[in-house]
């Protein structure tokens, strides 16, 4: 069972380059998120998608771009990092909408920005 | 969004109970109540949900205040892998897009001691 699964687990940039945060999920959910999880802090939500071709910003959404692709990915793009977000990324997902059906996370991406 | 307040950190002995509290005085009549927790260096996990009345699973017990302004993680015996931190989460109904806002607070830092 892969869960979620997030692409680079580590990743050291320079301040101005981009890059983006892969996640897939092979549970059939619906609903996908992105959290940013800053040293000694709790979880702040930066993007989150009800369903392919839709995406809501969360509390956190500048800097950043996402793209639905498909039921299964939900991709995080940097355009030009900054120090402040250096950070370790968390996607999540779960089954949609209804009360059963919890989070489940990956197990995180560790970005650096220099 | 209603906020939740925890107490930064907590210490419990091995193999007694553990109530951890969660005030969230300005919760609506439909949110849900959600608990998750993080173990170090892993993305957070499920522990259990309620609306109104109290719940139990393999995990925890959620006990839920009559007025439901606050509530109560309950650890029936905390073993030294109940150390991580815990967030208390107050989901929202579904918003125009179908799905829900998951906002992490701070949480609460459970050390168990041996």
């Amino acid at each position: 069972n892969a869960g979620v699964t997030q692409t680079p687990k580590f990743q050291v940039l320079k301040t101005g380059q981009s890059m983006t945060l892969q996640c897939a999920q092979d549970m059939n959910h619906n609903s996908m998120y992105w959290y940013r999880q800053d040293p000694g802090m709790g979880l702040r939500l930066i993007y989150y998608s009800a369903s392919e071709g839709t995406t809501d910003k969360g509390e956190v959404p500048n800097g950043y771009n996402v793209s639905r692709l498909n039921k299964r990915e939900f991709s995080l793009r940097l355009e030009s990092a900054a120090p402040s977000q250096t950070s370790v990324y968390f996607c999540a997902s779960r089954p949609g909408q209804g009360v059963t059906g919890e989070l489940f996370f990956g197990e995180g991406s560790r970005l650096t920005v220099l | 969004d209603a906020k939740t307040t925890q107490p930064n950190s907590m210490e419990s002995n091995e193999e007694e109970p553990v109530h951890l509290p969660c005030n969230h005085s300005t919760i609506s009549g439909t949110d849900y109540i959600h608990w998750y927790r993080q173990l170090p260096s892993q993305g957070p996990e499920y522990v259990i949900h309620g609306l109104t009345s109290n719940v139990n699973n393999r995990m925890a017990s959620l006990a839920i205040a009559e007025d439901r302004k606050s509530s109560t993680l309950i650890l029936h015996r905390a073993t030294l892998r109940d150390a991580a931190v815990y967030y208390c989460i107050l989901r929202p109904p579904g918003g125009k897009s179908g799905t829900y806002k998951y906002i992490f607070g701070t949480g609460t830092r459970l050390k168990v001691l041996a």
